[in-house]
């Protein structure tokens, strides 16, 4: 069966700490992956995304995500958080190319100042 | 930048009764959706739409609900009569052509009371 699973529904970190969010996938099928942040408030943004190419992305604002087939994961990464990092993240996939995005649980980032 | 405009933000309305959720896609996307997300779960793939109709829809996209683009601009999910268990945060998201530019809404919070 095809899922996504993010194990960590909160992770409290110190500002200025370096930071890992954990996203795994089950698929027999190619995927394509994303991670999406949803800052208190807001809708869904779209951080960074891997479609094809180098398997390690980055985002604008410092994150990046690589993508590990073997260990069919897609974790996000920051070497040093900042307290406007304060959000929930989102790891999404596209198994096969298809247009509709399975989402996992949310892991909710807290920056401890 | 380009947004996906939704609204109302927040909605409040008495079990059994219709609901129309209004989006605004971006002017050049083609590609339509709507998501979910009860409080505290996973955001939920409902509905895509592409060409006026219905590509792909979940087993959550029951026959109370319906989406259409009326008039070229706005894309409106209806919920025929509404159940306690709708409430949830409904994003409306449009893409230029399938996973690119996959653009969310800010959502519309759907209250049943």
């Amino acid at each position: 069966a095809q899922s996504v699973t993010q194990l960590d529904s909160q992770v409290p970190v110190f500002e200025e700490a370096p930071v890992e969010l954990r996203c795994n996938y089950s698929s027999s099928v190619s995927v394509y992956l994303f991670w999406y942040v949803q800052y208190p408030n807001q809708g869904l943004q779209l951080l960074l995304k891997y479609l094809s190419g180098s398997t390690l992305v980055e985002s604008i604002n410092g994150f990046e995500a690589e993508f590990n087939k073997s260990q069919t994961s897609f974790h996000l990464r920051k070497p040093s958080v900042h307290i406007s990092d304060t959000a929930e993240y989102f790891c999404a996939v596209s198994f096969f190319g298809n247009e509709k995005l399975t989402f996992g649980t949310g892991t909710r980032l807290t920056i401890i100042p | 930048e380009p947004e996906v405009t939704q609204t109302p933000s927040h909605q409040v309305t008495q079990m059994g009764q219709e609901v129309i959720l209004r989006c605004v896609p971006i002017s050049n996307h083609l590609y339509f959706y709507w998501y979910r997300q009860i409080l505290g779960q996973k955001v939920e793939f409902l509905v895509s739409f592409y060409n006026n109709e219905i590509s792909e829809k979940s087993e959550i996209f029951d026959d109370q609900f319906s989406v259409e683009r009326p008039d070229g601009s706005n894309f409106t999910l209806k919920i025929r009569s509404t159940k306690l268990e709708d409430s949830a945060m409904y994003f409306c998201a449009s893409s230029v052509g399938g996973l690119y530019g996959y653009t969310f809404g800010s959502g519309t919070r759907l209250t049943v009371v």
